[in-house]
């Protein structure tokens, strides 16, 4: 079975600033999937980001990077240039096979 | 194109009642759903996926089940409800393996 571990239960950042989401995974498979998906205090799970386990760059949409690394078993979430709109949970995620298995979260508070 | 719909969004039932909560997907055939369950604060906990019809992966057993009577339905259900249940529930499709999921608005579980 795989896992998510997502040490960091809350972090803060500087509105501008950039931060970093740490999300570690633990997987047999070879062929493997990473999101990373943002959860707002309205409870909607929003899609950031995808990296596939044979993706050898990193994955970058806009402001939100995932620095993979595969040998460390990592995919941490990078934000740059921070905004206020980006309160909120952050979950790591890892389909293989059909479960898809969720982190248990970070709580991310920007500040001005 | 595709969307999901979950509801209702809130509910509140005594200790002992029966729960039926259902999902739907429209625009998309033979797609992977999922049943996944947040306690206050805390991370999304995969309760039941689905390949397809009549097809049910249970992941954490407990006083729920789920069933798939139709491709695009996907139904999470308990007899008798335990306080434990409360807690928001969401469902989730996916159109293929290594995808992204998609997420429904959620239903917020208290039982009392």
């Amino acid at each position: 079975a795989q896992k998510i571990t997502q040490t960091q239960p809350g972090m803060f950042v500087q509105e501008k600033e950039a931060v970093t989401l740490d999300c570690t995974y633990d997987t047999s498979d070879q062929s493997y999937g990473l999101f990373w998906y943002k959860q707002p205090s309205s409870g909607e799970m929003i899609f950031l980001i995808y990296q596939g386990s044979y993706d050898e760059q990193n994955a970058t949409e806009g402001r939100y990077s995932l620095n993979f690394q595969k040998a460390r078993k990592s995919a941490n979430l990078v934000i740059s240039a921070s905004q206020l709109g980006d309160s909120a949970m952050y979950f790591c995620a890892i389909i293989s096979g059909y479960a898809l298995n969720f982190g248990k979260g970070t709580s991310l508070l920007v500040t001005p | 194109s595709q969307t999901i719909h979950q509801w209702p969004a809130t509910l509140v039932q005594p200790v002992g009642s029966p729960l039926s909560l259902e999902c739907t997907v429209e625009g998309t055939s033979n797609p992977n759903l999922y049943w996944y369950r947040q306690a206050a604060g805390r991370g999304l906990q995969l309760l039941f996926y689905s390949v397809g019809i009549g097809q049910i992966s249970s992941e954490v057993p407990q006083n729920l089940s789920a069933s798939r009577p139709q491709d695009r339905q996907f139904i999470l259900s308990s007899k008798k409800l335990l306080l434990s249940d409360s807690g928001f529930y969401l469902c989730a499709w996916r159109p293929g393996r290594i995808t992204e999921a998609f997420f429904g608005q959620g239903t917020r579980l208290t039982v009392v």
